[in-house]
C-alpha cells in the first residue's frame, strides 16, 4: 500500500551542527507535505509545510526541500539548539482527498549541548 | 483560546469494554479528525469531519465510531475496547480542510487488557 518511509530512525548531532531527516513516499498524486514536531508527551506541532509546486521553503533555521521527480522531500534544521531536541514526523497527504494521509515513523533528534 | 482539549489523559480497559473520548476545540474549526499513535509508527488517520453533522472514515476505522453534533466536539467511541486499541490517541482540528494548520490535541494513552 502506499506509504512514507523516514530516515533516520534516530539522530544525534552537537549544539550548533545541522540535521537532516529525508522522508521519501509512494503516492504520486501526493502533493502537500507537512513536518511536525512532537515533545515528549504532547501533541505534534506543525513546523514547517511545502506544496508540491514548489522547490525549497525556509523559515529561520528550518527549511524544506522536494523534489517531486524522485519522491523524496527532506528537512533541515541549521545551528541545532537544545531544545530542537524531539521526534519530528513527515507526512504526504492528498490536497483534494480528505483521508490521504501517510505519516513516516518518525525521527528522534537529540541535541546534545 | 483553550485551543484542542482531550479527556481523559490515560485510561485503562478491560477487552469488551466500551468508553468514549472527548475532544472539544475552542476555535470555531470545520476539520476535525481522530489518529492513533503506535510505538515506532507514524499517526494513523481513523475518522475526520469536516463540519457538523458530517464524517467519514480514515485508514483504519474498524472497531471506532464518531459523531459530529456541533461544531466544538468531536467524540470518538470505542465499543468493545480490544487489546489491538492499545495506542495513544491524538484529536486534531484545522480550520477549513485537512491541509490548513492541523492543531493537535496532548492524547490520551489507552491500554486495553
Amino acid at each position: 500500500g502506499e506509504n512514507v518511509e523516514q530516515h533516520p530512525s534516530t539522530l544525534s548531532v552537537q549544539e550548533g551542527d545541522s540535521a537532516v531527516i529525508k522522508c521519501t513516499y509512494s503516492d504520486s498524486a501526493s502533493n502537500y507535505f507537512p513536518w511536525y514536531k512532537q515533545e515528549l508527551g504532547k501533541g505534534p506541532q506543525l513546523i514547517i509545510d511545502i506544496r508540491s509546486n514548489v522547490g525549497e521553503k525556509k523559515d529561520q533555521r528550518i527549511a524544506v526541500t522536494l523534489n517531486k521527480t524522485a519522491k523524496h522531500f527532506s528537512l533541515h534544521i541549521t545551528e541545532t539548539q537544545p531544545e530542537d531536541s524531539a521526534v519530528y514526523f513527515c507526512a504526504a497527504i492528498r490536497e483534494y482527498n480528505f483521508n490521504k494521509f501517510y505519516f513516516g515513523s518518525g525521527t528522534k533528534l537529540n541535541v546534545k549541548p | 483560546n483553550a485551543g484542542v482539549t482531550q479527556t481523559p489523559k490515560f485510561q485503562v480497559l478491560k477487552t469488551g469494554q466500551s468508553m468514549t473520548l472527548q475532544c472539544a476545540q475552542d476555535m470555531n474549526h470545520e476539520y476535525m479528525s481522530w489518529y492513533r499513535q503506535d510505538p515506532g509508527m507514524g499517526l494513523r488517520l481513523i475518522h475526520y469531519s469536516v463540519g457538523a453533522g458530517i464524517t467519514d472514515q480514515g485508514e483504519v476505522p474498524n472497531g471506532y465510531n464518531v459523531s459530529r453534533s456541533t461544531t466544538e466536539d468531536f467524540p470518538l467511541r470505542l465499543l468493545s475496547a480490544a487489546p489491538s486499541q492499545t495506542s495513544v490517541y491524538f484529536c486534531a482540528s484545522s480550520y477549513k480542510v485537512h491541509t490548513d494548520t492541523q492543531y493537535f490535541g496532548p492524547g490520551t494513552r489507552l491500554t486495553v487488557l
